[in-house]
């Protein structure tokens, strides 16, 4: 299975401030056949289920503000946060889906400093 | 609206038996691959199993094979998981999750809590 690890496990950072998160594969989720990095982000709330930020590391779903953006390609992923709001503190994961099974991250914990 | 929504969790003495469901709505349920995740306290998601939108190709996790059983009706709009042989590290929350294929989960129900503890 390709292991998915996350730094760090978690940060404070002040609002209006950014928060970078870290997300590596043990493996290339580059897939040749598309050119596309199999890998999406998510935010968890306490009580919440996951909620879907990014997917092809890099494509914001319909809905997520702008200031989460994500970046990387092959092994090595990077998730921001810029103007950090108060809402945003949560739990982020990352998640690989280039082959089964899909795996994620342990989550990178974001507070407020 | 797209909407998942699990049921039948609850607490179980370790060896015993649960079944959950999973009701669909909002889209064609029979066009999507579905999932189950379960996450224990404090701990990322752990993907256990995975049923094809037709129902005829599934995969498991290897901490659950062989006891648990994913299954649906589409008929019905229901996921089910069929959790066998209970174990104390079966304890967490189980999620069921809509499957965008190729691969990212979106929607996920809002979860059902099992409980495996004598």
């Amino acid at each position: 299975d390709t292991v998915m690890t996350q730094s760090p496990d978690s940060l404070a950072v002040s609002l209006g401030e950014r928060a970078t998160i870290n997300c590596k594969s043990s493996q290339s989720v580059l897939r040749s056949s598309n050119n596309k990095n199999h890998l999406a982000w998510y935010q968890q709330k306490p009580g919440q289920p996951p909620r879907l930020l990014i997917y092809w590391a890099s494509t914001r779903k319909s809905g997520v503000p702008d200031r989460f953006s994500g970046s990387g390609s092959g092994t090595d992923f990077t998730l921001t946060i810029n103007n950090l709001q108060a809402e945003d503190v949560a739990v982020y994961y990352c998640q690989h889906y280039s082959n089964v099974p899909p795996t994620f991250g342990q989550g990178t914990k974001v507070e407020i400093k | 609206e797209v909407q998942l929504v699990e049921s039948g969790g609850g607490l179980v003495q370790p060896g015993g038996s649960l079944r959950l469901s999973c009701a669909a709505s909002g889209f064609t349920f029979s066009s999507y691959w579905m999932h189950w995740v379960r996450q224990g306290s404090g701990k990322g998601p752990l993907c256990v199993a995975r049923i094809s939108g037709d129902g005829r190709t599934i995969s498991y996790a290897d901490s659950v094979k062989g006891r648990f059983t994913v299954s649906r009706d589409n008929a019905k709009n229901t996921l089910y998981l069929q959790m066998n042989s209970l174990r104390v590290e079966d304890t967490a929350v189980y999620y069921c999750a809509r499957d965008q294929s190729p691969g990212w989960f979106d929607p996920w129900g809002q979860g059902t809590l099992v409980t495996v503890s004598s």
